[in-house]
């Protein structure tokens, strides 16, 4: 089953809207995700790292206030997609890591699909 | 120069047939290495590490060579479900943070 879950798994909204997808790690506690993005055809790029209690790290480009992360807890971390616009449809995927096994998960993945 | 390049391919291949991956990366000060495999719309999973003794899982090969920054993938006896792009992932060092090739697209057919 899934070790780090993410809701919704699809998502349409409409341009100027703001969209919130979470990234739940299940079964096991995550200092650190990370938020990554893929265009079709692309590959994943990292948009940012989000760290528990503390702001995220945004890798260069990424704007900081159109892409908003919550990390309030060891276990969930949130991207809000603000004022959304066509553009930003894509394919957002987090991952956490479990430092106990060493091992990096990746969620699901969310379809967003700005209208 | 991308940090991570491969080839996109598609590599189309009858089943059964051996198939290489070749990846090269440009920050010497990588540290790890790994080869995911994702399915159509699917997210990322991890195939496998890439240690620099080479390794092997099965049907797989992996082989690092640090001093041309060169990866590699093998796949033996390719079976229909090995079809999916393979995506060449280096740590760049601390942090956890995973460096994406853009793939390569495999297609085995009968």
């Amino acid at each position: 089953g899934a070790v780090v879950s993410q809701h919704p798994s699809r998502v349409i909204c409409k341009s100027g809207t703001s969209v919130k997808i979470e990234c739940r790690s299940l079964d096991f506690q995550a200092t650190t995700m990370f938020w990554y993005r893929q265009f079709p055809k692309k590959s994943l790029m990292l948009m940012a790292t989000s760290n528990e209690g503390s702001k995220a790290t945004y890798e260069q480009g990424v704007e900081k206030d159109k892409f908003l992360i919550n990390h309030a807890s060891l276990t969930l971390s949130t991207l809000t997609v603000t004022s959304a616009h066509p553009e930003d449809s894509s394919f957002y995927i987090c991952s956490a890591r479990d430092s106990l096994v060493d091992t990096i998960y990746f969620g699901e993945g969310s379809w967003l699909t700005v209208v | 120069r991308k940090e991570v390049e491969q080839d996109p391919g598609p590599f189309n291949v009858p089943e059964g047939a051996t198939v290489a991956f070749n990846c090269t990366y440009s920050n010497s000060a990588s540290q790890s290495f790994f080869w995911y495999r994702q399915d159509c719309r699917k997210e990322p999973k991890l195939l496998m590490s890439v240690y620099s003794s080479g390794n092997e899982d099965g049907r797989f090969t992996a082989q690092l060579n640090r001093a041309s920054q060169y990866i590699s993938l093998l796949i033996r006896d390719s079976k229909l479900s090995d079809s999916a792009t393979y995506l060449c992932v280096v740590n760049r060092g601390g942090g956890n943070k995973l460096t994406f090739g853009t793939g390569t697209q495999l297609k085995v057919e009968l």
